[in-house]
């Protein structure tokens, strides 16, 4: 079993939909939850952070871990064509990071 | 500032080729990352270096050789690589362990 599980889509919505993406993981230890997006060819950019259960809210973007059921979640609310990419999910146990393996979303104009 | 800076974007090279590539960060973070990401696939750790020691070396083939020549300097010297060593070279700094900055990456071909 893969410490982090994500469903690697590939995800199509219209645009101004919300956008769910989730992950599950095994491993208790876990720290720091991790979304990023990553564009074709370029390196993964943060989007957001959290440590503890419960939901993180950053403009269109919010965050939600829930460590009982192991188990993250990213929403993208308004969802735009500009946000058409790949999308990582990653936690911690100190210095080591482990990453799902990524969902592709397309937004359609 | 969240930047972490690589060279070159792009490298072309063929296996008898040496090569650097180059990362740096001033944001003052004490952990350094080098990570080789292929297509369609997620980062894959290669090294950390922690207060500019290496501390973690996730069994990666002599051909790649990482050094840190100060905190905010990590180089990836490559010497004798496989066609199959082509991939996106990305490096990444943390501090406090809660989360990473990536660099751009240097997109890697050997001929």
């Amino acid at each position: 079993q893969k410490e982090v599980e994500q469903d690697p889509g590939p995800l199509s919505v219209p645009e101004g939909a919300i956008v769910s993406l989730n992950c599950t993981y095994s491993n208790s230890a876990f720290q720091y939850f991790m979304w990023y997006r990553q564009y074709s060819r370029k390196g993964p950019e943060l989007l957001m952070y959290t440590y503890s259960s419960g939901n993180k809210e950053d403009g269109r973007f919010t965050a939600q871990v829930d460590k009982s059921s192991k188990y993250i979640s990213l929403f993208i609310r308004d969802s735009q064509p500009s946000d058409s990419a790949t999308y990582l999910c990653a936690m911690n146990t100190g210095n080591q990071f482990y990453f799902g393996t990524g969902t592709s979303l397309t937004v359609i104009p | 500032d969240t930047e972490v800076t690589q060279t070159p974007k792009h490298l072309v090279m063929g296996m008898t080729n040496k090569k650097s590539l180059k990362c740096e960060q001033h944001m003052g973070h004490r952990a350094m990352y080098w990570y080789k990401q292929k297509a369609k696939k997620p980062p894959e750790l290669m090294f950390v270096y922690s207060y500019e020691k290496l501390s973690i070396n996730e069994s990666v083939p002599s051909r790649f050789s990482p050094e840190c020549p100060n905190s905010s300097l990590l180089n990836l010297h490559l010497h004798a690589l496989q066609p199959e060593d082509s991939a996106l070279y990305l490096c990444a700094s943390s501090q406090d362990l809660n989360t990473q900055y990536f660099g751009p990456g240097t997109r890697l071909t050997v001929l």
